[in-house]
């Protein structure tokens, strides 16, 4: 089944790492987004793309980077982390081509510690 | 500034009753608008969307109402089972595609 995936699903690290988040699609999709999400809160956009030479930032794009590699990959950086970026964190994508080119399928989610 | 939030942040159902579960959002230029349903564990999936020019869409049990004079949506659900249990948002789009989702309601549905 074509499908969006994120690995890794659960990853601890601390202040100040370097961390990547890796989301990939067989959706045949164009346009990728991040999401976080804090408990108990609604998901926030981070960054998206609706081609593989397109970048825009979202709501919350300070303190993450991101690269589109291909059309199926899209990754998220976290170049120095710190506590408060501890969230869930999740891929998503759409069509812009379908019959509902605005639903957004996501991801499983990669949790994220910072200690 | 634009925003999605929820009048209730849980509700709890008995088996076999309906659920409403609500939403207001602020941008009165937002065209298109969906409900998402999160179970633990695992990404938003997609209930149902509607579009600014239409007052109700019906899906499989569930229900999507839209009054743009108060700017309030709501999630019908009927006949809820113990499998809708989830946290289920709103969520708007807004002029750029993006989509601005809500805090987010829990749904507990008792045997």
């Amino acid at each position: 089944d074509a499908d969006v995936t994120q690995t890794p699903r659960n990853r601890i690290t601390k202040t100040g790492k370097r961390i990547m988040l890796e989301c990939s699609q067989t959706k045949g999709h164009d346009r990728m987004y991040w999401y976080r999400q804090d408990p108990g809160l609604g998901l926030q956009l981070i960054y998206y793309s609706f081609d593989v030479k397109d970048i825009n930032k979202g709501e919350i794009s300070d303190g993450y980077s991101v690269s589109r590699q291909a059309q199926a990959k899209f990754s998220l950086s976290l170049e120095s982390a710190i506590p408060n970026q501890t969230a869930l964190y999740f891929c998503a994508t759409s069509d812009p081509t379908s019959e509902d080119y605005n639903e957004q399928f996501f991801g499983p989610g990669t949790r994220l510690t910072v200690l | 500034g634009e925003s999605v939030g929820l009048h209730l942040p849980t509700l709890s159902v008995q088996e076999g009753d309906n659920s409403i579960i609500n939403c207001a959002y602020s941008n009165s230029a937002s065209d298109y608008f969906i409900w998402y349903k999160q179970e633990s564990g695992k990404g938003p999936q997609f209930i149902i969307d509607i579009r600014s020019n239409m007052d109700k869409r019906q899906g499989q049990r569930v229900t999507v109402l839209l009054n743009k004079t108060v700017k309030h949506l709501s999630l019908q659900i009927a006949a809820t089972q113990p499998g809708d249990s989830a946290v289920y948002f709103c969520a708007e789009m807004d002029s750029s595609y993006k989509l601005i989702f809500g805090s987010g309601t829990r749904l507990l549905v008792r045997p």
